[in-house]
């Protein structure tokens, strides 16, 4: 049972590039979040997503778009890095308010330069 | 939107005493209150959690209190061990935004 899986671990860009960080449940979760997390600020909420082909913007989207072709997986993506977006990204899929326990990946440490 | 404070930042105790980390929201409607432990290099795991319609929960050494009039919320865990060394975030959750806001987090050391 993999749970969340988030690819890439690591990753360093430099100022202006792209990229997209790839999350993937198997759990059959409808929602979906990704959170960054900076020293002293705890976990913030960029996007989430209730439910494939929905996504909605959570406290900091600013820089970032998301989207959820498939229910499983959840995608974000930085179209011209900065480094204010170095940062440890976290995603994290739960089910509805019924049963709301999030599990979370293992993080994506991405470095800004 | 729902802001969650928590409180303190950093927490040393003696092994064997017991450590309160204590956490405030703002939401009136939000009705689930989970605790994360996150060690270091991994993604944050849940302890216990908390529904509003309870006014206290324990599992083993670990207990959290809700008061809804106060709004707040609070984790202790007895007979501390040096593997309840973590950063530790509250966290609420509002069904209507379906939004789950964390705290930034305590950072706990037990001392041998």
């Amino acid at each position: 049972n993999a749970g969340v899986t988030q690819t890439p671990k690591f990753r360093v860009l430099k100022t202006g590039q792209s990229m997209t960080l790839l999350c993937a449940q198997d759990m059959n979760h409808e929602y979906m979040y990704w959170y960054r997390q900076d020293p002293g600020m705890g976990l913030r909420l960029i996007h989430y997503s209730v439910g494939e082909g929905t996504t909605a913007k959570g406290e900091v989207p600013d820089g970032y778009n998301v989207s959820r072709l498939k229910k499983q997986n959840f995608l974000l993506g930085l179209e011209s890095a900065a480094p204010s977006q170095t940062s440890v990204y976290f995603c994290a899929s739960s089910y509805p308010p019924s049963t709301t326990e999030a599990f979370f990946g293992q993080g994506t440490r991405l470095t800004v330069v | 939107g729902e802001n969650v404070e928590q409180h303190p930042s950093t927490l040393s105790v003696q092994e064997g005493d017991s450590a309160v980390i204590k956490c405030t929201y703002s939401d009136s409607a939000s009705n689930y209150f989970p605790w994360y432990k996150q060690e270091l290099g991994k993604g944050p795991q849940l302890i216990i959690d908390i529904r509003s319609n309870v006014g206290e929960k324990k599992d083993q050494r670990i207990a959290v209190t809700l008061n809804k009039t106060a709004k707040h919320f609070s984790l202790h865990i007895t007979e501390t061990q040096p593997e309840d060394s973590a950063v530790y975030f509250c966290a609420g959750y509002s069904g209507s935004a379906r939004q789950l806001t964390f705290g930034s987090g305590t950072q706990l050391t037990v001392l041998p």
